[in-house]
């Protein structure tokens, strides 16, 4: 069975500083993909990244960076000088390779994220 | 850019009716899926569907029902609603890739069961 942790269910930062969300999973299949998804207070969940668990290379997009660590299983999201529009609920996710399964993702409980001015 | 949209941002239901929810996605994803949303519990799937007619249960399908008649639109049907059936519902549309493709969300429906 897959499961994804994450802990930290709420951080309150000030803007300009920088928060890091941490995303632990447990997976059987030895290819996999982990996603993060936005979800900022009007609901729509927004696409982040998909990550297969071939990639190890971190990856920098602007003010968000992610840091995929293999050997712990963690796959950790990085804002740099936060701003408050970051402010939403941020969800890791992954997905194995079974077909059959319809790629069927299974999500993390979610952090929320409150930036303040 | 992909859209998934949703009938209603806001339902409120009785008791025992039937409650339909209706998602429709613009591009031509051959597969679709119901989550719904609870807080700390993140988004746990009913039920997803990877072609027309076909449908296949995800992790908490008791009490739900699905229905894909054309390939844009995948509806989820709450045969006789219950209070613990309140919940925030999201639907996903994704290709069908080699590996697992990106899902892309609608807005979702706060549903409410008094």
């Amino acid at each position: 069975a897959q499961k994804v942790t994450q802990a930290q269910t709420e951080i309150s930062v000030v803007e300009k500083e920088d928060v890091t969300l941490d995303c632990v999973y447990e997976t059987r299949d030895t290819t996999y993909y982990l996603f993060w998804y936005k979800q900022p207070p009007s609901g729509e969940l927004v696409f982040l990244i998909r990550r297969n668990s071939f990639d190890e290379q971190n990856e920098i997009s602007g003010r968000y960076s992610w840091n995929f660590q293999k050997s712990t299983s963690s796959f950790n999201f990085t804002i740099t000088a936060s701003q408050v529009v970051d402010s939403a609920v941020y969800f890791c996710a992954l997905s194995g390779m079974i077909k059959a399964a319809g790629n069927k993702l299974t999500f993390g409980g979610g952090t929320r994220v409150l930036v303040k001015p | 850019d992909v859209k998934v949209t949703q009938s209603s941002r806001y339902l409120v239901k009785r008791t025992g009716e039937k409650v339909f929810l209706e998602c429709v996605q613009d591009m031509d994803h051959e597969n679709m899926f119901w989550y719904r949303q609870d807080p700390g519990l993140g988004l746990r799937l009913i039920y997803f569907s990877y072609d027309v007619k076909m449908k296949e249960k995800g992790d908490i399908p008791e009490g739900y029902s699905v229905s894909r008649e054309k390939k844009e639109r995948f509806s989820l049907i709450l045969e006789s609603a219950s209070t613990n059936q309140t919940s925030m519902y999201l639907c996903a549309s994704s290709s069908a890739g080699q590996g697992p493709e990106t899902q892309y969300f609608g807005p979702g429906t706060r549903l409410l069961v008094l």
